[in-house]
């Protein structure tokens, strides 16, 4: 079956610190993965993507995620946090097949604490 | 430049009255997505089309249905909307494909109380 999954709903840092979010995902055939940062009353916002080629991937805003075929994850990392960080996080998968769609992880919101 | 439009961004119906939610992209993309997202929740894919091609969710409720006429727009239509439809409708596209890009690109969402 194919399912994105995110571990922690929430995550809380303090300004400076690192940022990890979580994703795994569970799929038969190599997918396509990204996160997207959506902020209050918005759409969704892409950071980064991982189609093929290097795993290391850098998105906007200073996020990059590692996609880890052995492990099935694509976390999220960011150095140093930044208030404006504050937002949900969605993990998202393309399964891509005949009828190729995209489904997203259950999110999670980063809190950052002054 | 907006490249996915949702029309309106609000949406106020009366409970079962029939609602229709509009989208439109300038980006020919092959796939168009509607997710239905609920607060604090993920957005929850209702349906997509690739090309011509209608795909439902298995678990997308009868009571939810859409068109797509041509490339450029895609209408869900809330047969009888009740109080538990209320939430943010999020349209996306994306280019499908064997080679395609995927990147999937949303527009700012319509969302929906029902009173």
């Amino acid at each position: 079956a194919q399912s994105v999954t995110q571990l922690g709903s929430h995550v809380s840092v303090s300004e400076g610190a690192l940022v990890l979010l979580r994703c795994n995902y569970s799929s038969s055939v190599p997918p396509y993965l990204f996160w997207y940062v959506q902020y209050p009353n918005q759409g969704l916002q892409l950071l980064l993507k991982y189609t093929t080629g290097a795993t290391l991937v850098k998105g906007i805003n200073g996020f990059e995620a590692e996609f880890k075929k052995s492990e099935t994850s694509f976390h999220l990392t960011k150095p140093s946090a930044h208030m404006s960080d504050a937002a949900e996080y969605f993990c998202a998968v393309y399964f891509s097949g005949n009828t190729g769609k995209l489904i997203f992880g259950q999110g999670t919101t980063l809190q950052v604490k002054p | 430049d907006a490249m996915v439009i949702q029309n309106p961004r609000y949406q106020v119906t009366q409970f079962g009255k029939p609602v229709t939610l509009s989208c439109s992209q300038t980006l020919n993309h092959n796939v168009m997505y509607w997710y239905q997202q609920k607060s604090s929740q993920a957005p929850k894919l209702l349906f997509h089309y690739y090309d011509k091609d209608f795909n439902n969710e298995a678990d997308t409720p009868d009571n939810f249905q859409s068109r797509r006429p041509n490339t450029s727009f895609c209408f869900l239509d809330i047969r009888s909307p009740g109080l538990g439809d209320a939430a943010m409708y999020l349209c996306a596209t994306s280019r499908g494909g064997r080679v395609g890009n995927t990147e999937a690109f949303f527009g700012q969402g319509t969302r929906l109380t029902v009173v």
